[in-house]
């Protein structure tokens, strides 16, 4: 059973405006949440974490937001470069942070 | 790159015979993983290490074996590989203490 949802398969934003990628999350254990972008045929990497502890964390044009309550989170770009293009996946962990559970994964596209 | 190397990077095998994927870290992280990715589905853990020798099964661990008797080596086996087990597989790494993982570039498996 999936514990960490993407419900947005594919994003298309144009160039200069804010990309929006929503995460879902069923386990209320979870307490430290990750953003990756993936390009095809490399590995993921880092974007940008969330403590539980907290409910908006930035860095440069990434923004994550965290409401608990409803178990959402949510990935804000801007502006959209079409180097954004990629895509990404959120990941959850529960207490000591040595396991992650991933969602399936948006797949952005940002039009110049 | 943080240190990690996958190999082989592309395999085609056939139904029924053993298959070994390599993950090799020159970082000394304590904590090794090996994850799936299937359209989907997303990033799936199949096993992960948190030492030499030590290692626990993952969200999709069945037709799956893992060893570690060092350090920087995680193997993966897959013992009588099937076709459902086409997948691309990646290999991350995270140190004792750390947030998030740093993957490999993965290895495309095809099961013919």
């Amino acid at each position: 059973d999936q514990q960490v949802k993407q419900n947005s398969p594919s994003l298309s934003v144009q160039e200069g405006r804010i990309s929006i990628l929503n995460c879902d999350y069923t386990n209320s254990m979870f307490d430290y949440f990750l953003w990756y972008k993936k390009y095809p045929a490399e590995g993921p990497t880092f974007l940008i974490s969330i403590s539980s502890i907290k409910d908006k964390n930035e860095d440069g044009r990434f923004t994550v937001f965290l409401n608990k309550s409803a178990k959402h989170l949510s990935l804000h770009i801007v502006p959209s470069q079409p180097g954004d293009s990629a895509v990404y996946f959120c990941a959850a962990s529960a207490n000591t942070g040595n396991q992650f559970y991933f969602g399936t994964g948006t797949s952005l596209t940002v039009i110049p | 790159d943080a240190g990690i190397t996958q190999s082989p990077r592309h395999k085609v095998t056939e139904t029924g015979t053993p298959v070994t994927l390599r993950c090799h870290q020159t970082e000394n992280h304590r904590y090794m993983y090996w994850y799936r990715q299937d359209p989907g589905h997303g990033l799936r853990l199949i096993h992960y290490s948190y030492g030499v020798k030590d290692t626990d099964k993952g969200e999709v661990s069945d037709g799956y074996s893992v060893s570690r008797s060092k350090t920087e080596d995680f193997l993966l086996t897959l013992e009588s590989a099937t076709s459902s087990q086409t997948s691309v597989y990646f290999c991350a790494i995270k140190a004792q203490g750390a947030y998030g993982y740093t993957f490999g570039s993965g290895t495309r498996l095809t099961v013919v």
